[in-house]
């Protein structure tokens, strides 16, 4: 059974950079009929989504946050990583990985626990 | 623009059911959706697919208490039996133009 595991600092300082992995366990990061990518939820909030990206490196971004995101792949680790830049308060969330059907509507298919990252000095 | 349209709060008896909407903005009438539950204090969880022909596709282990339907713009998700357990929020969520989108979630109190 496929799952999906975030990991990172709970804490990050304002203006610095957020960084998640997501370790992908129970199936391959290497499929041509995956997507991943990340989810966020403020606390109390609803779901925003920040990106997601093929197995070959291939992005798409949204573009309220495209100037601060990065999503990276790792294929020899089964992992896929997230990067915010600049961060504050606005950002502190719970971060899910998630897994995405392609080509079409890419529903999200498999959602990791979620990981709270809070942004305080 | 895809924008997804949904009713802040529904309620329901424990047994009866409930029938919750996801309304597709102007031009995306052919639009599938996916919907998602999530309970307080947990993270999401993906329940079905429902395309613009009424057709559906539920993921491995969701009640046949669940089913979803389209009219026109409108993608359904309806619970029938409800239990106690079905109170939580549930969210539609599709891909316009390069993009995610969410609707704004249903929270659903079994009364």
């Amino acid at each position: 059974q496929l799952q999906l595991q975030e990991s990172g600092p709970g804490l990050v300082k304002p203006s610095e950079t957020l960084s998640l992995t997501c370790t992908v366990s129970g199936g391959s990061i290497s499929t041509n009929i995956h997507y991943w990518g990340w989810i966020r939820q403020p606390p109390g909030g609803g779901l925003e989504w920040i990106g997601n990206l093929y197995y070959t490196g291939s992005t798409y971004y949204n573009p309220s946050l495209k100037t601060r995101v990065t999503l990276s792949v790792d294929r020899s680790k089964n992992q896929i990583s997230l990067r915010l830049s600049s961060v504050s308060a606005a950002d502190t969330a719970v971060y899910y990985c998630t897994r995405l059907r392609r080509p079409g509507y890419n529903p999200i298919d498999t959602w990791g626990q979620g990981t709270l990252v809070t942004v305080s000095s | 623009q895809l924008v997804l349209t949904q009713s802040p709060s529904a309620s329901a008896s424990l047994g009866a059911s409930v029938k919750l909407s996801c309304t597709l903005s102007n031009g995306h009438s052919t639009y599938g959706i996916a919907w998602h539950q999530q309970h307080p204090k947990k993270g999401p969880r993906f329940l079905m697919i429902v395309n613009s022909d009424g057709s559906h596709s539920k993921v491995d282990g969701i009640p046949d208490r669940f089913s979803g339907s389209s009219s026109g713009a409108e993608r359904h998700l309806t619970i029938s039996s409800l239990q106690v357990e079905d109170e939580a929020e549930y969210f539609c969520q599709s891909w316009g133009t390069g993009i995610m989108v969410f609707g704004g979630g249903t929270k659903l109190t079994v009364l």
